[in-house]
């Protein structure tokens, strides 16, 4: 499969505190995306960052891609109960088709 | 960015029945995507819709099972046939935003979903 993974699975933290994710996949890509989902319904698009960018930055979001080790991060700064999701990074490789990473579910307790 | 509904928005169907999920976008786009999101698994893509055109399937996604159809540049439907348990999933539409007969951009809309449950 050239399904990414996605670490850690599970996160808990408390509010006002920063999350991090990772993403690693297996193949070059064009770019890569991150998406969250709330409680199985729709997937909100979040940040694209490029295969030629190394950093990216949207309001509490920054995103980092490591193309040499096939690996992204996402932070959250100063997270709220409402960043309370699922979050899965995705690349594409060409024709907009999107290999999604395995997720990670992130609970923010107040 | 684009407005996706699907129906329904969940179902509870019978072992051997088909559903039929419907996608509607609010304007005019290129491609659009069907995905199956199985009980806490992440997305798979199963095929890719263009106007026009047969869908181009996966591995692992044949037309007898998942048939697709796209009779215009605004809708689209996806059947799961002969349904089984394993069937259970949610399955979302996506768009890559872009106009008709031009360049289509690599972010993807979801639509909320549709969550199928088979006894």
């Amino acid at each position: 499969s050239q399904q990414g993974e996605e670490d850690p699975q599970a996160l808990s933290i408390q509010e006002g505190e920063n999350a991090t994710m990772n993403c690693s996949y297996k193949t070059s890509i064009n770019n890569l995306q991150w998406y969250r989902q709330n409680s199985g319904r729709g997937l909100v698009h979040l940040i694209l960052i490029r295969s030629n960018e190394r950093e990216k930055h949207s309001g509490r979001l920054r995103v980092t891609l490591d193309t040499s080790k096939k690996s992204s991060s996402l932070l959250i700064t100063a997270s709220r109960a409402a960043d309370t999701a699922s979050y899965f990074c995705a690349t594409t490789t060409g024709f907009q088709k999107l290999v999604f990473g395995t997720g990670t579910r992130l609970l923010v307790s107040p | 960015s684009a407005v996706i509904s699907q129906k329904p928005s969940r179902d509870i169907c019978q072992r051997g029945t088909s559903l039929t999920i419907q996608c509607q976008v609010d304007s005019q786009v290129t491609m659009m995507f069907w995905y199956r999101q199985q009980p806490g698994q992440s997305l798979t893509l199963i095929a890719t819709a263009n106007q026009g055109s047969e869908a181009t399937y996966e591995s692992g996604f044949v037309i007898d099972k998942f048939p697709i159809s796209r009779p215009n540049l605004t809708f689209s439907t996806l059947t799961v046939s002969n349904m089984s348990p394993e069937d259970s999933s949610i399955y979302l539409c996506s768009v890559s935003r872009g106009l008709a007969g031009g360049p289509s951009t690599d972010t993807q809309y979801f639509g909320p979903g549709t969550r199928l449950t088979v006894l």
